[in-house]
């Protein structure tokens, strides 16, 4: 399986800061047909998981552009700029180019 | 609008078997896609269960291979999770997704005790 390792676990910060997230699989993400299948969720709390960013740099609907996403092959990022209270969760990356599917084991942003 | 919305027991009880239902509305499930269960642990552990095809083919996480079944009822638009001998361990909250995650159930609580 391929394992995702995302830190930190956790992060506490205030409103109007910038965050990054990191996640890094054990494998190369891009599948045979060249696209890199990493998505990012946030799994506000008391709601289900939704769709931020998919292959690791387009925006899902409705997502404000403050949200971004960068990285290749084994090294992937998701920046937040401009935290806003509405923010706050726990964030996973996932990916889905290898059979099974793996997600990270989440990123917990707090808001101070 | 795509809409997805689990619907099955919130209890079972240790080797008895789990049947969750997703009902999809705004979207046929045979027109495309996979359609996913995911299961989310007390902490934040997510794991990919399984998924059946738009054509009706299915995946399973090995995990779970000798206890999972994924079916569907197209006349009714929705797709069926059942998992056999559940243990404690199997206590999560039980998502239906199309695909990896832009659509997703809100999600139904699954605690296996006696």
């Amino acid at each position: 399986d391929v394992v995702m390792t995302q830190t930190p676990p956790s992060l506490s910060v205030a409103i109007g800061q910038s965050v990054s997230i990191s996640c890094k699989s054990s494998q190369s993400l891009v599948y045979s047909d060249g696209k890199t299948y990493l998505h990012w969720l946030l799994q506000s709390p008391g709601q289900s998981p939704k769709l931020l960013i998919y292959q690791v740099s387009n925006l899902g609907s409705g997502v404000p552009d403050r949200f971004s996403g960068t990285g290749s092959q084994k090294d992937f990022t998701l920046k937040i700029s401009r935290v806003e209270a509405e923010d706050l969760g726990v964030y996973y990356c996932v990916q889905a180019t290898h059979f099974i599917f793996t997600f990270g084991s989440g990123t917990k942003l707090e808001i101070k | 609008e795509i809409q997805l919305q689990e619907s099955g027991p919130g209890l079972v009880k240790p080797s008895q078997s789990l049947s969750l239902t997703c009902s999809v509305t705004g979207y046929t499930i045979t027109s495309g896609y996979d359609w996913s269960w995911i299961r989310k642990f007390p902490g934040n552990k997510m794991e990919w269960m399984g998924y059946i095809s738009n054509s009706g083919s299915t995946n399973y996480n090995p995990s779970l291979k000798i206890r999972i079944s994924i079916t569907r009822d197209t006349s009714k638009n929705q797709f069926f999770l059942q998992l056999n001998s559940v243990t404690t361990e199997d206590t999560a909250t039980y998502y239906c997704a199309r695909g990896m995650g832009a659509y997703w159930g809100q999600g139904v609580m699954v605690t296996v005790s006696s």
